[in-house]
């Protein structure tokens, strides 16, 4: 059974501050692992990760993908207020069909304080 | 990228009874996916909707309790069925990339369910 495990469950920091969020996974045929932000119902798209080693960024947010170790981190710099969400990983396994189901980490709820 | 647009956006209902939700795309996809979020959990994947055959139901998931219709390439519902308060969440769809293009998974708005 595929899983996704992150940590830590949640994080609390004051603004300024940098924060690192892992996230690891076992999955048959992965494909890309993806993180999303959600702070109220729907998850808004962050990164999909398909290469080891290759950081992607994002204005103050950045994320890197390890294959061999399987897990993943999101780095988010100057942390604001706006970032305070829950941050949830997902993995995707290869697929016919071009997307396939997604299996959901617990997210790690990070609250900011001003 | 996909629009999805996915209604209610909330309701509150009694036990016993049923909730259709609705998910409309703005562009015809294969699959499309139902997902449940209990308070302080992450995303359960439900099961898989596919047009044109019976939706593909998870573990613990049945359908009786879940019924999903896929009539076309760019709609599906979810009726969450005898609701009882342990059915409380929020209630998502998605659809990944079209045409076998891979994107990344896009949600609907979400429905948050109270059932009293």
């Amino acid at each position: 059974e595929d899983k996704v495990v992150q940590s830590p469950l949640s994080l609390v920091v004051h603004e300024g501050d940098t924060v690192t969020l892992n996230c690891s996974y076992e999955v048959t045929n992965f494909r890309s692992l993806l993180w999303y932000k959600q702070e109220k119902k729907a998850p808004t798209f962050l990164f999909m990760l398909t290469s080891s080693g290759i950081e992607k960024k994002s204005g103050r947010l950045s994320s890197i993908l390890d294959k061999k170790e399987l897990f993943s981190i999101l780095n988010i710099t100057a942390t604001q207020t706006g970032d305070s969400a829950i941050y949830l990983c997902a993995a995707e396994p290869l697929s016919n069909f071009g997307n396939e189901k997604l299996t959901f980490g617990t997210g790690t709820r990070l609250t900011i304080i001003p | 990228s996909a629009v999805i647009s996915q209604k209610p956006s909330r309701d509150i209902c009694q036990r016993g009874t049923s909730l259709t939700i609705q998910c409309q795309v703005d562009s015809q996809v294969t699959m499309m996916f139902w997902y449940r979020q209990q308070p302080g959990q992450s995303l359960t994947l439900i099961a898989t909707a596919n047009q044109g055959s019976e939706a593909t139901y998870e573990s613990g998931f049945v359908i009786d309790k879940f019924p999903i219709s896929r009539p076309n390439l760019t709609f599906s519902t979810l009726t969450v069925s005898n609701m009882s308060p342990e059915d409380s969440s929020i209630y998502l769809c998605s659809v990944g990339g079209s045409g076998g293009k891979h994107t990344e998974a896009f949600f609907g708005q979400g429905t948050r369910l109270t059932v009293v």
